[in-house]
């Protein structure tokens, strides 16, 4: 497809269970980052990746979160022994270059729910 | 601190009105990039427009204008003659271009309404 492309869209889970959320960016586009929002807040950075690095993995609230990108091309953000916590929409973004000034293009997200 | 801030947290108007959404934003950088985005109901975050540090000229496009004004810290977007097809959740954005790292700063939204 022409945009960024998250799976599944909607995840629900029980406590303590791992998940595995996939984005498949712009095919060309060198930067990756996941974001995290929050019912009624703004998005909160997680990972950035350029190519299959991560230069900047800050944003990551615990070690129990962790992301990958493999081929330049798809990511997985794996979250172990999900707790309630992480109940939020998960959004993948992409850029064709990972400039500052390159607007991100976002996928729709998967909305993960930790029961 | 690397910061944006939207005060309004959700406004509501009538069809045709005007509406101006907030965005005031906090960096210690000297280069820096400035975004509004729009979140429909369907979810999907879409780019509005980008504007960089050195450039505080007003932008118009169509019924949307941009107020750059760094003497403020402000970067303000107004909407002519709303239509329901605006009704969204606005985010403000900003990418420190020294010390930010690789990241992209979220202000919470705005969610506007506008009704018929």
């Amino acid at each position: 497809g022409a945009g960024v492309s998250q799976s599944p869209s909607n995840k629900v889970t029980e406590k303590g269970k791992d998940v595995e959320l996939r984005c498949d960016p712009i095919s060309g586009h060198t930067a990756l980052y996941w974001y995290r929002q929050s019912l009624g807040q703004g998005l909160e950075f997680l990972i950035y990746f350029q190519g299959n690095s991560a230069p900047d993995k800050s944003g990551l609230p615990s070690d129990r979160f962790s992301a990958e990108r493999t081929g330049g091309s798809v990511s997985t953000l794996t979250i172990q022994r999900t707790q309630q916590e992480d109940s939020a929409v998960y959004l993948c973004a992409s850029s064709r270059l990972g400039r500052l000034d390159s607007p991100l293009h976002f996928g729709n997200g998967t909305r993960l729910t930790v029961t | 601190a690397q910061k944006v801030t939207q005060a309004q947290t959700e406004i509501s108007v009538v069809e045709k009105e005007d509406v101006t959404l907030d965005c005031v934003y906090e960096t210690r950088d000297t280069t820096y990039y400035l975004f509004w985005y729009k979140q429909p109901p369907s979810g999907e975050l879409v780019f509005l427009i980008r504007r960089n540090s050195f450039d505080e000229q007003n932008e118009i496009s169509g019924r949307y204008s941009w107020n750059f004004q760094k003497s403020t810290s402000s970067f303000n977007f107004t909407i002519t003659a709303s239509q329901v097809v605006d009704s969204a959740v606005y985010f403000c954005a900003l990418s420190p271009g020294n010390t930010g790292g690789f990241k992209t700063i979220f202000g919470a939204g705005t969610r506007l309404f506008v009704k018929a």
